[in-house]
């Protein structure tokens, strides 16, 4: 199956700092997501990127297809921004999406007031 | 506002015990997943349906695991019998497949946190 690895494992950050995470995915994709999972559980759609840019606030996310990998950028980080941010994917599969995402081991994020 | 639903939150069970989870996808979604969340394994999907027909259960461990959905505003996730290493945050998501579409964006409820005893 589809490989997604995700880096760093851990980022500890001062409110205020900008930090990038990485997602790199072993084979093309139709789909790729990212989300943040709060301290309570919750898994929260930040965003659905399988190509281009987006930014939504401080948060902003490029998915490079061609070269299988996508960053999430985080500027100006809060407290509240602590938790696990995923990454996951569905493989490209001539065209049919079923929407079976393989998830990546997350980022912990970390931030300090 | 618009939310997938599981119920209940949490869940502890005896082993040995059937345990049904249930999911209410976001109405007019055609597709329903069931994730399973471990420390060891991460997220995991155990199963998903579109148009309430089951497409694909191959990551769930069929002689314990069933997953239904008796009609469009209900999914469920049944163990039985339970275990201890059936503990874990099990996931409901729901997403609109289009066809001819790019990809299915999947959002998620907020889960159910299963412990077996």
């Amino acid at each position: 199956g589809i490989q997604v690895e995700q880096s760093p494992p851990d980022l500890i950050l001062q409110e205020g700092a900008n930090s990038t995470l990485r997602c790199n995915f072993s084979d093309s994709v139709n789909n790729l997501q990212w989300f943040h999972q709060n301290p309570w559980g919750q898994l929260i759609n930040l965003f659905y990127i399988p190509s281009g840019t987006k930014q939504n606030g401080r948060l902003s996310a490029t998915t490079v297809a061609t070269e299988r990998y996508s960053l999430l950028y985080i500027s100006s980080s809060q407290t509240t921004d602590s938790g696990v941010y995923f990454c996951a994917v569905e493989r490209h599969a001539g065209g049919t999406s079923y929407g079976k995402l393989t998830f990546g081991q997350g980022t912990i994020l970390t931030v300090h007031p | 506002d618009a939310r997938v639903t599981q119920t209940p939150r949490h869940k502890v069970t005896e082993m040995g015990q059937e345990v049904t989870m249930r999911c209410q996808p976001i109405l007019g979604h055609n597709t329903v997943f069931w994730y399973r969340q471990t420390m060891m394994q991460g997220l995991e999907l155990l199963a998903y349906f579109r148009n309430r027909a089951p497409l694909d259960d191959s990551g769930m461990p069929k002689d314990r695991f069933s997953a239904e959905m008796p009609d469009a505003t209900l999914a469920t996730l049944k163990i039985q019998p339970s275990e201890p290493r059936d503990s874990a945050v099990y996931f409901c998501a729901s997403g609109l497949a289009v066809f001819g579409g790019r990809g299915v964006e999947a959002f998620f409820g907020q889960g159910t946190r299963l412990t077996v005893v």
